[in-house]
């Protein structure tokens, strides 16, 4: 089955400096790439998702990019504020397939 | 309801006895998916239902776990002779007909199990 690993797994940034989450992935097949945010308590939010058949995806301050040789892809958050802590988890869906593998997650805490 | 809604939030049971947790997925989603997130994990994947079937119910661990939806919209979770290795959150999620799917999971706001 697909493998998923995410890195780091805590991040820690001063407010206003970028913060960069890294996963890899082991199927070349997989074709669908989202990054889901959880704070303390909550369920999982959808903030960006990417297609196989792009390569940079941006929403204001958050952009993902994904390479497909390499099989990983990233999730870029820029200008960082306080509401931006929480964990973030990657996921990749496998083509054909209708489930998503998650990453294990990165606590990500934006210092004042 | 506006949102996938998940009952009981909160679950504690004896090691041995039988659960029943239950998802209500936003009105009009035909998937349904359930998952499991351990402390500081990410969400396992357990098994999905398009429609009233069980299209992939590869993630369930063993055959204490069983999850129905009889008639497509909610689903219920059942696990039979719990152990305290099944302590986790229960997590569901549900997505529009596959024509109107973007690909989000909406997810509800879990069932927290603890088996003592």
């Amino acid at each position: 089955g697909e493998n998923v690993e995410q890195h780091p797994s805590t991040l820690s940034v001063q407010e206003g400096d970028s913060a960069v989450i890294k996963c890899t992935y082991s199927d070349s097949a997989s074709n669908y790439f989202p990054w889901y945010k959880q704070e303390l308590g909550k369920r999982p939010q959808l903030i960006i998702d990417i297609r196989s058949n792009v390569g940079e995806k941006k929403d204001q301050r958050i952009a993902v990019t994904l390479n497909k040789t390499a099989k990983h892809f990233s999730l870029h958050i820029t200008e960082t504020q306080p509401e931006d802590s929480a964990v973030y988890f990657c996921a990749v869906r496998g083509f054909g397939n209708e489930k998503l593998t998650f990453g294990t997650g990165t606590r990500l805490t934006i210092i004042p | 309801g506006a949102g996938v809604s998940q009952t009981p939030s909160n679950k504690v049971t004896e090691k041995g006895k039988y659960v029943e947790l239950r998802c209500d997925p936003i009105s009009g989603h035909t998937a349904l998916y359930w998952y499991r997130q351990s402390l500081g994990q990410g969400p396992e994947f357990l098994i999905y239902f398009q429609g009233t079937g069980a299209a992939d119910d590869s993630g369930l661990p063993n055959d204490r776990f069983f999850a129905v939806r009889p008639e497509g919209s909610v689903s219920t979770l059942k696990i039979q002779r719990t152990e305290r290795g099944d302590s986790a959150v229960y997590l569901c999620a549900s997505t529009p007909d596959r024509g109107l799917n973007t690909g989000e999971l909406f997810f509800g706001e879990g069932s927290r199990l603890t088996v003592l």
